[in-house]
């Protein structure tokens, strides 16, 4: 079926190293989404990407949808031990349901 | 607002006993989603419900699961008989409407964790 891949699955840094997380799709998306996870917790939205092209920040955080609207990415800059979590993208692929990305799991190593 | 609200956050059974999941989702949002998450499988949307009736259960999967939604405010999740493979988190999400240009996102609840044993 239709899926979002995202890449790495794994990523440990340092504080206050960046960190990026890839979404990546066959097909065009309409939209995309992006949420984070905390361990024990559970997804909250962050934010939603629709333009080609877009970019939107969120203080240390920055989304970006592809020209093609077939990838996505979300950049963290001076990673801080409150960004740990789970980073999961999410997309419509023509109807109602969300289908969600496999996930990036961030660790920060203080 | 409280939020989406899950019950029980956590539940324990033994094989073969039937569990039931609750969801109360927020107020005003018309769709509500029932997902499952695993290590092995990630986040998988079991159901989903717009305006109380249900529109996708491909996603169920098998005849042991059911889900109900009798009212606007109210939910629920059934598994008869349970297996130890059922054990697993159950997320319910609910958002005010899908794909629009309005930036909402589905709102989850905090999720029940139930164990087979």
């Amino acid at each position: 079926g239709q899926q979002v891949m995202q890449i790495p699955q794994y990523q440990h840094v340092q504080e206050g190293e960046d960190f990026t997380t890839y979404c990546n799709s066959s097909t065009t998306l309409s939209n995309i989404q992006w949420y984070k996870q905390r361990p024990g917790g559970h997804p909250v939205f962050l934010i939603q990407l629709v333009k080609s092209g877009e970019v939107k920040k969120q203080k240390r955080l920055t989304f970006q949808f592809g020209e093609a609207k077939k990838n996505s990415s979300l950049h963290i800059t001076a990673t801080q031990t409150t960004d740990v979590g789970t980073y999961f993208c999410a997309a419509y692929f023509g109807n109602e349901k969300l289908t969600f990305g496999t996930g990036t799991r961030l660790t920060i190593i203080p | 607002d409280a939020g989406v609200i899950q019950s029980p956050r956590h539940e324990v059974t033994e094989m073969g006993q039937e569990v039931t999941l609750r969801c109360k989702p927020i107020s005003g949002h018309d769709y509500l989603f029932w997902y499952r998450q695993t290590m092995m499988r990630g986040l998988e949307l079991l159901i989903y419900f717009n305006n109380n009736v249900p529109i996708d259960d491909s996603g169920m999967p098998e005849d042991r699961f059911s889900a109900k939604m009798p009212n606007a405010s109210f939910s629920t999740l059934k598994i008869q008989p349970s297996e130890p493979r059922d054990s697993a988190v159950y997320f319910c999400a609910s958002s005010p409407y899908i794909v629009g240009t309005a930036n909402f996102g589905y709102t989850f609840g905090s999720g029940t964790r139930l164990t087979v044993v």
